[in-house]
């Protein structure tokens, strides 16, 4: 199994509403990450986290809380997001730690919406 | 931190002709990845190159990292529709951060 998993694919939410993103992958990894992208844009670090500990954060605002339950999930908790939080929100995992020279593999991401 | 930058930003390229994508940064990189994403879809690993002066192949694909481990091209071949997608660099600085360029968008005419 060399895939990871996102869910959901398509989100909309209101700017009061909570939800969560949630990702898995069963490759094995130690590091996994959260990207943020915008439509014809690269895609931006948010949070990255190595043995299930969080190792960076890229200065992102509160509205945005990563959870990492066990070496396999992580998950993305939102809540009071804005209008230009709407991005494409990738979640990628590699081999070992952080520092290891490795490929990212990515998932195919949630398209979120705020209305 | 360090930043990677990436051109051309577009790339119009007429089916079997050849095109290079450039990357550059403005630290000394351990290491640089590049991926391709297709439209509507997320990125996806080409390869990664650690050596000073490396290169590398992939069929119709060149890749090379500079001497001096801050610079990065991609070379394609005989293009074809295959290849049209948006073409990322991703520089690993010693930070152990990944940084992505802007992206070589590839349009192919047939």
């Amino acid at each position: 199994d060399t895939e990871v998993t996102q869910t959901p694919k398509h989100l909309v939410m209101g700017m009061t509403n909570k939800k969560s993103l949630k990702c898995e992958q069963h490759m094995g990894h130690r590091a996994m990450y959260w990207y943020k992208q915008k439509a014809k844009k690269p895609p931006e670090l948010m949070f990255v986290y190595s043995y299930e500990k969080l190792s960076i954060n890229e200065s992102v605002p509160s509205r945005f809380s990563p959870e990492c339950p066990n070496s396999s999930l992580l998950n993305l908790h939102l809540h009071a997001l804005q209008p230009e939080d709407s991005a494409l929100y990738l979640c990628a995992s590699s081999q070992g730690d952080i520092r290891g020279d490795t490929e990212a593999f990515f998932g195919q991401g949630t398209r979120l919406t705020v209305v | 931190g360090q930043q990677v930058m990436q051109i051309p930003q577009y790339q119009h390229v007429q089916e079997g002709e050849d095109f290079t994508t450039y990357c550059n940064s403005s630290t000394t990189l351990s290491n640089i990845q590049w991926y391709k994403q297709r439209p509507g879809g997320h990125p996806v690993f080409l390869i990664q190159l650690v050596k000073s002066g490396e290169v590398k192949k992939q069929k119709r694909l060149t890749f090379q990292f500079g001497e001096a481990k801050k610079n990065s091209s991609l070379h394609i071949t005989a293009t074809q529709t295959t290849d049209v997608g948006t073409y990322f660099c991703a520089g690993r600085g010693h930070d152990y951060k990944l940084s992505f360029g802007a992206g070589t968008t590839v349009t192919v005419r047939a």
